[in-house]
């Protein structure tokens, strides 16, 4: 079955510093892929779709120039989060256009 | 905005118990899912239900979807500890999921 790789695990960081995130799928190309938020004891929150080879496409009240996407390959995306802050403490979780499958999920606790 | 009510929040039986998890929208998705989460881990699929009416059976979970598309349940028989976790539905539109608020299951052994 379709597998999407994510990376790193958890992360924790200083707050101004940036993060990245990878996802990646691992036997299948992913010309889609999506980002979502989840906060503690809450559901998931969908934050923008990754289109490969295109600008992302953020939902409404996702800052863009925040929450950078690169979408540079059919097996990769990548999530940066800049200037990061406390408040940007959550768990980030990618899933591809195939088989509904989701990654593992990345923890990022900023400090 | 497509939105999807779970109920009840929080669920807590004993095993063997049966449990029943709804999931309600206020409109017709292409389809809708059902996931379970563990703690710091991604959902896992368990169902996808397309089809009006639709009932379908995964051992001791039996899934069932609405006539009109925009209700589904979970029902489990006989819970075991290992039912343990977070159930979410999601409804999709062209892969992209709009998720309830979850479920809680937590079975006592």
């Amino acid at each position: 079955g379709a597998v999407v790789s994510q990376h790193p695990s958890w992360v924790i960081c200083k707050s101004g510093t940036s993060v990245k995130i990878e996802c990646r799928s691992l036997d299948f190309q992913a010309t889609t892929m999506f980002w979502y938020r989840q906060f503690p004891k809450q559901s998931l929150m969908l934050m923008a779709t990754s289109n490969e080879g295109s600008k992302a496409t953020y939902e409404q009240g996702v800052e863009k120039d925040k929450f950078l996407i690169n979408h540079a390959s059919l097996t990769l995306s990548t999530l940066t989060v800049t200037s990061a802050h406390p408040e940007d403490s959550s768990f980030y979780i990618c899933s591809a256009n195939y088989g509904y499958t989701f990654g593992s999920g990345t923890r990022l606790t900023v400090v | 905005t497509q939105l999807l009510e779970q109920s009840p929040q929080f669920l807590s039986i004993q095993e063997g118990e049966n449990l029943t998890v709804y999931c309600n929208s206020s409109s017709v998705f292409s389809s809708l899912q059902w996931y379970r989460q563990e703690p710091g881990e991604g959902p896992v699929l368990l169902v996808t239900v397309v089809t009006g009416g639709e009932v379908k059976k995964l051992k001791r979970l039996t899934f069932q979807f609405g006539d009109a598309r925009k209700d589904s349940s979970l029902h489990i028989t006989a819970a075991q500890p290992g039912d343990t976790g977070l159930y979410l539905c999601a409804g999709e539109d062209d892969y992209k999921l709009s998720f309830g608020a979850g479920t809680t299951v937590t079975v006592r052994a």
